[in-house]
């Protein structure tokens, strides 16, 4: 595609329920980053990953967010048992092996009720 | 990762010259400066990188000192649409071991008319 593609745009759930954010990355990008971005605040980064490269976890706030990504392609970001302070943005970002310009989705916004 | 300083606003008018400076007192040698934009409600995008000296593209220049503990972005002759929000990060973007973009609260930039 033309640029990074993130669904849903909007998500509302009920606390305790899990979610997934999908992220569809630009053709032939190996870099793949999830970024938080809480109301008024900076990016936090949460999870990258790089080619075939186990992914750098060290954002992961907790065991109950996970991310899985097939081969160079699509990467699926998972909440589990979803608490409120889980409402943010959740950005994705892919980029060429190398750079550092990243191209970001124009992110979902989850809400927590 | 080397940690950055940088100013939480700044107001401006059209026409002028906007300078943001960035502080990275412990900047590695094998780091880059790079500066992305964010609009409200839109994921941030990548403005400029440079490594030491001067960087100018289409956009904006990018002012690095001898001892690159600091780096200044210069927008010449802001106009409105230039309000957003301006981060600075530091690292190996480069495709070394270390891949993942550190974003801080970043400076919120007004224009006014």
């Amino acid at each position: 595609g033309a640029g990074v593609s993130q669904s849903p745009s909007n998500k509302v759930t009920e606390k305790g329920k899990d979610v997934e954010l999908r992220c569809d990355p630009i053709s032939g990008h190996t870099a793949l980053y999830w970024y938080r971005q809480r109301l008024g605040q900076g990016l936090e980064f949460l999870i990258y990953f790089q080619g075939n490269s186990a992914p750098d976890k060290s954002g992961l706030p907790s065991d109950r967010f996970s991310a899985e990504r097939t081969g160079e392609s699509v990467s699926t970001l998972t909440i589990q048992r979803t608490q409120q302070e889980d409402s943010a943005v959740y950005l994705c970002a892919s980029s060429r092996t190398g750079s550092a310009e990243a191209f970001f989705g124009q992110g979902t916004r989850l809400t927590v009720v | 990762l080397a940690k950055t300083t940088q100013p939480i606003s700044m107001d401006s008018y059209e026409g002028q010259e906007v300078n943001i400076t960035c502080s990275h007192n412990n900047i590695a040698t094998n780091d880059y400066i790079t500066w992305y934009q964010q609009f409200p409600s839109q994921g941030p995008r990548f403005i400029i990188q440079g490594y030491k000296t001067k960087v100018t593209n289409e956009v904006a220049s990018l002012f690095i000192p001898a001892d690159r503990k600091s780096s200044t972005l210069s927008l010449p002759r802001v106009s409105l649409s230039d309000t957003a929000v301006y981060y600075c990060l530091v690292g190996d973007g480069r495709g070394s071991t270390l891949g993942r973009l550190y974003f801080g609260r970043g400076t919120q930039l007004t224009v006014w008319p």
